[in-house]
């Protein structure tokens, strides 16, 4: 059984840094590409980065490019996004999610449970 | 970038009834639509994707169809459990979601 479980739940200033892990299991997570997805509160999703398997390529939404930071340790099943320069407009439960690739294109197959991060002064 | 505008925002419907939401492309996205469903508190699950394909173990009341800029995500006799919010996705270029659409009980 897949199992992705988020950490790093924080309240931080306007301007503030925050790291979120994700914690991966039941699946080969080396092989696996890997997405972070966002939801500010009663909104809808936002896709915010994805990562190659193995961590050479790297994407991100406009909204997050030059501020956040997604990486991975394949040793310790492991997913990261470093957020720095934190708004307001970057409050939501960040979910992580372990992409399908299916005709070269990707699905979120499986989503962790969330992690909220909160933007306030 | 793509947009994905999803109709209606919300629903009302009741128990036993055939309900339609429609997601609809900025631009041609060909097959590459996704469809999920997500529960208050609860992360989003993948329902359909490349527009019509069911997901293994997802209920085959739940229909997609449609291909370019305009498609469909079709309930056959809504259960207690399908009262959710529904979102699309393209994945023709990196991913965007619809606003989504909230299934409520009449």
């Amino acid at each position: 059984e897949v199992q992705l479980l988020e950490s790093g739940e924080g309240l931080v200033q306007p301007g503030g840094s925050l790291r979120l892990s994700c914690a991966a299991s039941g699946f080969t997570f080396s092989t696996s590409a890997m997405s972070w997805i966002r939801q500010a509160p009663g909104r809808g999703l936002e896709w915010v980065s994805s990562i190659s398997p193995g961590g050479d390529h790297t994407y991100y939404a406009d909204s997050v490019k030059g501020r956040f930071t997604i990486s991975r340790d394949n040793s310790k099943n492991t997913l990261f996004l470093q957020m720095n320069t934190l708004r307001a407009e970057d409050t939501a439960t960040y979910f992580c999610s372990k992409i399908e690739i299916n005709s070269g294109r990707w699905l979120f197959d499986d989503w962790g449970q969330g992690t909220l991060v909160t933007v306030s002064s | 970038d793509i947009q994905m505008t999803q109709s209606p925002s919300s629903l009302s419907a009741s128990v036993g009834d055939r309900v339609t939401i429609t997601c609809r492309a900025s631009q041609s996205i060909s097959s590459y639509l996704n469809w999920y469903q997500q529960k208050p508190g609860k992360a989003p699950k993948l329902l359909i994707y490349v527009a019509s394909i069911l997901r293994s173990g997802v209920p085959s009341r739940f229909s997609g169809s449609g291909s370019g800029t305009d498609f469909t995500l079709t309930i056959t006799s809504l259960q207690p459990e399908d009262f959710a919010t529904y979102y699309c996705q393209q994945s023709h270029s990196s991913a965007t979601f619809g606003q989504g659409t909230k299934l409520e009980i009449k």
